[in-house]
């Protein structure tokens, strides 16, 4: 089935380690975007990226880096600089083409600090 | 970053009651307007995307409508069910130096009781 997949499904960190949550789509997609979300908050966007070998930081990519190697993967990692890492994390997709294009999501990371 | 505000923040209604909820973002830069349903352990998925003053969408009993020069849409929903019981995101699309992004709203919970 076409989808994305997002692993783990839950993940915890050490203080101070570096964790890669994995995002994989085959829809063939050329649009990908890591998103965070916090209670009370709406959805924020941390990277995103528009075709491979190309990303663009979002609104709260500090403490944050991606790759985009490959059109189906754009892993997010999750450094040591992030202080406040606990959060549910959704990675996204949504086809080519200018704008008004919807977005399909995974399911999602829970992240938490050990 | 943009000011999306959704209203009301939870709701709580009787199956087969009609409910409709807001979201008010600034006008400018406007390419769209995204509107979103969450259920609670699944992936966000789109209900609509709008794009021109006055248009209406219709999904079997939800529908919106969009007023871009005033800044606002209505999501509503006619004889609500329980399977309705979702977090209702909207989400206006804007244009960034990098490409179109969403920026989301915190989102209507709507919990529909037998």
């Amino acid at each position: 089935d076409g989808g994305i997949t997002q692993s783990p499904k839950y993940l915890f960190r050490k203080e101070g380690q570096n964790v890669t949550l994995s995002c994989e789509q085959n829809l063939n997609h050329d649009a990908m975007y890591w998103y965070r979300q916090d209670p009370g908050q709406g959805l924020r966007l941390i990277y995103y990226s528009q075709i491979v070998n190309d990303f663009q930081k979002g609104d709260i990519a500090e403490g944050y880096s991606v790759s985009r190697e490959k059109k189906e993967s754009f892993p997010l990692t999750v450094t040591s600089a992030q202080k406040n890492p606990t959060a549910f994390y959704l990675c996204a997709s949504s086809p080519p083409g200018i704008s008004k294009n919807i977005q399909y999501f995974g399911a999602g990371t829970r992240l938490s600090v050990l | 970053i943009l000011n999306v505000e959704q209203s009301p923040q939870s709701l709580h209604v009787q199956e087969g009651d009609s409910t409709n909820f807001t979201c008010s973002f600034p006008s400018s830069n406007f390419y769209a307007l995204h509107w979103y349903r969450w259920e609670t352990a699944k992936s966000p998925e789109a209900l609509f995307v709008m794009t021109l003053n006055g248009d209406e969408k219709k999904k079997g009993r939800i529908s919106a409508t969009l007023n871009t020069k005033e800044g606002y849409s209505y999501l509503y929903i006619k004889g609500s069910q329980p399977e309705d019981s979702a977090t209702y995101l909207c989400a206006p699309e804007g244009y960034t130096g990098g490409g179109n992004k969403l920026t989301f709203g915190t989102g209507t919970q709507l919990k529909v009781e037998l």
